[in-house]
This record gives C-alpha cells, sequence and structure tokens, in this order.
C-alpha cells in the first residue's frame, strides 16, 4: 500500500499570509495526487486533482504542485473561510489513500 | 440538485451486520465509479470500497471478506453490506462518486471524489 504523509499536522497562520501544506508518497506516484478541504461537521471538498489543476469554482489562491512522491497545496493569501483541515490522496493505485490531514487554524 | 444521500447508520453489536445505502440524484449514476469514504470521529479519511461502471469491485485489506458494495442504477442506489463488525469500523461513512483524473486512465483505482454525501454514522458496541 502507498503512504501518504503530511506535515504539518496542523499551522496557524494570520490572514493574507501564504500557506504551504506538504504531502509525500512512500512511492513514486506521478502527479496521481488530489487535495481535499473539509470543515468541521462537513464532508469534504474536492480542491484540486492530478497535483496541480484546480477544480471548478475552487479560489485561485489554492494551487498545487509536484511530482513523484513529494507535492505541495499552497494557499497564496490565507482567508478565514480557509481555516479547515486538508487532507492529500493518491489515486496512483488500489488502495487509494489518503494524508494524515493538516489542520489550518487562523491567528 | 447533484446530490448523494446515505442512510442506513446506527448501532449494532460487534459480530452484527448493518447495510448502508447512498441515494443518487442529479447526475447519470450509471456512468461514474461510486466509492465509500469512513472517517473516524476527529481522525482521518480511509477509503472503504469501490464499485466500477460494470460492476466491478475494490477493497482495502481492512474490510476486503467483510464488506461489499453494490449498485443498482435502475434505482441510483448504492449500497454497503457490512459483516462481521468490530468497534474497529465504527465510524461516519460517506458515499463519494469517483471522477477519473488521469488522462488515459479509466477505473475506481484512478479516481479522485469529486461528490460527497453528508455522511452516515455506524457504531458498533455491545
Amino acid at each position: 500500500d502507498i503512504q501518504m504523509t503530511q506535515s504539518p499536522t496542523s499551522l496557524s497562520a494570520s490572514v493574507g499570509d501564504r500557506v504551504t501544506i506538504t504531502c509525500r508518497a512512500s512511492q513514486s506516484i506521478s502527479r496521481d495526487l488530489n487535495w481535499y478541504q473539509q470543515k468541521p461537521g462537513k464532508a469534504p471538498k474536492f480542491l484540486i486533482f492530478a497535483a496541480s489543476s484546480l477544480q471548478s469554482g475552487v479560489p485561485s489562491r489554492f494551487s498545487g504542485s509536484g511530482s513523484g512522491t513529494d507535492f505541495t497545496l499552497t494557499i497564496s493569501s490565507l482567508q478565514p473561510e480557509d481555516s479547515a483541515t486538508y487532507y492529500c490522496q493518491q489515486s496512483y493505485s488500489i488502495p487509494l489513500t489518503f494524508g494524515g490531514g493538516t489542520k489550518v487554524e487562523i491567528k | 440538485e447533484v446530490q448523494l444521500v446515505e442512510s442506513g447508520g446506527g448501532l449494532v453489536q460487534p459480530g452484527g451486520s448493518l447495510r448502508l445505502s447512498c441515494a443518487a440524484s442529479g447526475f447519470t449514476f450509471s456512468t461514474y465509479d461510486m466509492h465509500w469514504v469512513r472517517q473516524v470521529t476527529g481522525k482521518g479519511l480511509e477509503w472503504v470500497s469501490a464499485i466500477g461502471t460494470l460492476g466491478d469491485t475494490y477493497y482495502p485489506g481492512s474490510v476486503k471478506g467483510r464488506f461489499t458494495i453494490s449498485r443498482e442504477s435502475a434505482k441510483n442506489s448504492l449500497y454497503l453490506q457490512m459483516n462481521r463488525l468490530t468497534a474497529g469500523d465504527t465510524a461516519l461513512y460517506y458515499c463519494a462518486r469517483g471522477t477519473t483524473v488521469t488522462p488515459g486512465r479509466a477505473g475506481p483505482g484512478d479516481d479522485a471524489f469529486d461528490l460527497w454525501g453528508q455522511g452516515t454514522m455506524v457504531t458498533v458496541s455491545s
């Protein structure tokens, strides 16, 4: 199974800050990496697919990059509504696996 | 409205069984892979099962042989039959629509999850 490791597990940043979350795969997954945002009490929301493609309707302050084993999710200018937990997920092979999540809080 | 609505969760004793349902609406259900993903309260997401458009099924080792995913396109419905339940299966179970995100590839193993239900809670306890 492919293990997905996210870092940090949590972070606190101010409105307007640039925020970067890292996701590392235990083996190469090409660009088969997706990102989700989950707010408390809500289902996850699909943000980014294929490492860097923005899902329709997602604000352009969100971006993704990476390939192989190392990936990043960047929020260019953090907004209050971005307070949430973010998960990466590999779609390279079964079983599909998620990272442990990164909780983003607003200072 | 495009949506997924889960039902069937509840309290069940260890060793018992439960069947979850997911009603899809607003899209052509038969043309999408479908998945179940679970989340223990306060913890991360775990993929539980998938079914392709042709009825091919996939499971992680943690549930293989105990859980069975199925679909009924005439009713736009997805199901998860869960047997031999343990406390470790206690979680919120989400139904999710799969979308192929890699050009030139197709199948549940290539899916991201672009639509989620609100979840149904399963509690395994005596």
